[in-house]
């Protein structure tokens, strides 16, 4: 059961264009949105998140646009460039019943910046 | 300031055997959580550990199991290996309570193949 979408499943993009990425979750108990970017052969590196009662994050070129009424969130990487080549996963939060969160991520966005 | 730790890297088995996985967590974290990364998909939450207990899991079967240590380290053990168990294995560390559990580092991962 995906319980968070993710679009496009893979992007190119020109150097020193925008890199876009689309989300959209169900349930409504998720109450914390990061996105994370990995490298080939290492692990998730949180990236830039969310909380639900924001709609946008920026962090150096790197902004998330929230929308909790149409529960979808974005991801928008400016000026990209060919180091920010990677698999990029939006993921949501929910809490454990003993305390702790957990994950649900998307099935990930592979990124290649062209120069 | 270590981050997490995992060992091995990569892993070969065979259907049917049994496989322990290790991690150390990063330090000033008290809490573990294991995920499964297919091939092409996002990570999947299995299960988390606070206080060497289990704090929740995701949909997998009991044959995933896990210990946490006093040092907060912890172990996921799968017995019974199928071939759709291939996959990498990432162990994320955090703080647990306090309102700011959501900082997650994750470690690079054990690739395991089952033949």
């Amino acid at each position: 059961q995906q319980q968070v979408k993710q679009s496009p499943q893979s992007l190119i993009v020109q150097k020193g264009g925008i890199s876009i990425i689309n989300c959209a979750y169900e349930n409504t108990a998720f109450d914390y949105f990061p996105w994370y970017q990995q490298f080939p052969g290492k692990g998730p590196a949180l990236l830039i998140a969310i909380r639900p009662d924001v709609s946008e994050k920026k962090e150096g070129r790197f902004t998330i646009s929230f929308n909790k009424s149409a529960k979808q969130f974005s991801l928008h990487i400016m000026d990209s460039q060919p180091g920010d080549s990677a698999t990029y996963f939006c993921a949501a939060s929910t809490w454990l019943t003993g305390g702790g969160n957990k994950l649900t991520f998307g099935t990930g966005t592979q990124l290649k910046v062209e120069l | 300031e270590t981050g997490v730790t995992q060992s091995p890297t990569h892993l070969i088995k065979t259907r049917g055997q049994q496989v322990t996985l290790r991690c150390s967590s990063q330090s000033g974290h008290n809490t573990v959580s294991w995920y499964q990364q297919a091939l092409g998909q996002g990570p999947q939450f299995i299960f988390q550990y606070y206080r060497e207990e289990e704090n929740g899991r995701g949909n997998f079967p009991p044959r995933f199991s896990g210990l946490q240590f006093p040092n907060y380290s912890s172990e996921l053990n799968v017995n019974a290996l199928e071939l759709d168990d291939s996959a990498l294995y990432l162990c994320a560390s955090s703080s647990h309570g306090g309102g700011n559990s959501y900082g997650y580092t994750f470690g690079s991962g054990t690739r395991l193949t089952v033949v």
